[in-house]
């Protein structure tokens, strides 16, 4: 079955350490994106990759970095400049671009 | 911000009944989507509606688009308990540089009582 795949569901950080969320999707879309969601909020922009090798910073890029080599990933690196990442992060993909988002299960990401 | 707002941010009702929420946007669009999550999950997309559509629906749901008034309303009729979700609606823009993103209210989180 087509879809989108988040791993891991959940992943915890220690302080001062990178951690890399893990996106893939066999729906041959060509868009992706990466949202934060914090509890009680709407979804907040990251970054979005419409094509191959190019990708635009959200609203709230800071703090993370993204890599966009294949069509099907898009992984999402939370570095240590990111000093309040604890929240839940979701991918989606869509195609052509504007149409109905498809959206991971999601990864929820703890500091300790 | 092209950010929508759902309103109300809360909605309790009784199986049976209808359920409407409504979501203003603030900028034009070429299109509007209602997205529903289950608690911990991921969104998943209901019903698109474009900027020339007045009316669209699927299945139990109804929704409406006023460009007008820049807002729209997602009806769902004979709720059940298994409609309890967050409900959030998105717009994209109709602006070259931005198309491809949506933008996300904070939702309405609707729970339906047995």
């Amino acid at each position: 079955d087509g879809g989108i795949t988040q791993s891991p569901k959940y992943l915890f950080r220690k302080e001062g350490q990178n951690v890399t969320l893990s996106c893939e999707q066999n729906l041959n879309h060509d868009a992706m994106y990466w949202y934060r969601q914090d509890p009680g909020q709407g979804l907040r922009l990251i970054y979005y990759s419409q094509i191959v090798n190019d990708f635009q910073k959200g609203d709230i890029a800071e703090g993370y970095s993204v890599s966009r080599e294949k069509k099907e990933s898009f992984p999402l690196t939370v570095t240590s400049a990111q000093k309040n990442p604890t929240a839940f992060y979701l991918c989606a993909s869509s195609t052509p671009p504007s149409y109905g988002y498809t959206f991971g299960s999601g990864t929820r990401l703890t500091v300790v | 911000s092209q950010q929508g707002e759902e309103d109300p941010q809360a909605l309790s009702i009784q199986e049976g009944e209808n359920a409407t929420m409504n979501c203003s946007y603030k900028t034009s669009i070429n299109n509007l989507q209602w997205y529903r999550q289950n608690s911990g999950r991921g969104l998943v997309h209901l019903i698109l509606i474009r900027s020339n559509e007045r009316e669209k629906h699927s299945g139990r749901l109804r929704v409406t688009l006023d460009t007008s008034k820049k807002s729209s309303s997602l009806l769902i009729t004979a709720s059940r308990a298994a409609d309890t979700a967050s409900y959030f609606c998105a717009t994209d823009s109709d602006r070259g540089s931005t198309l491809g993103r949506l933008y996300f209210g904070r939702g309405t989180q609707l729970t339906v009582w047995p």
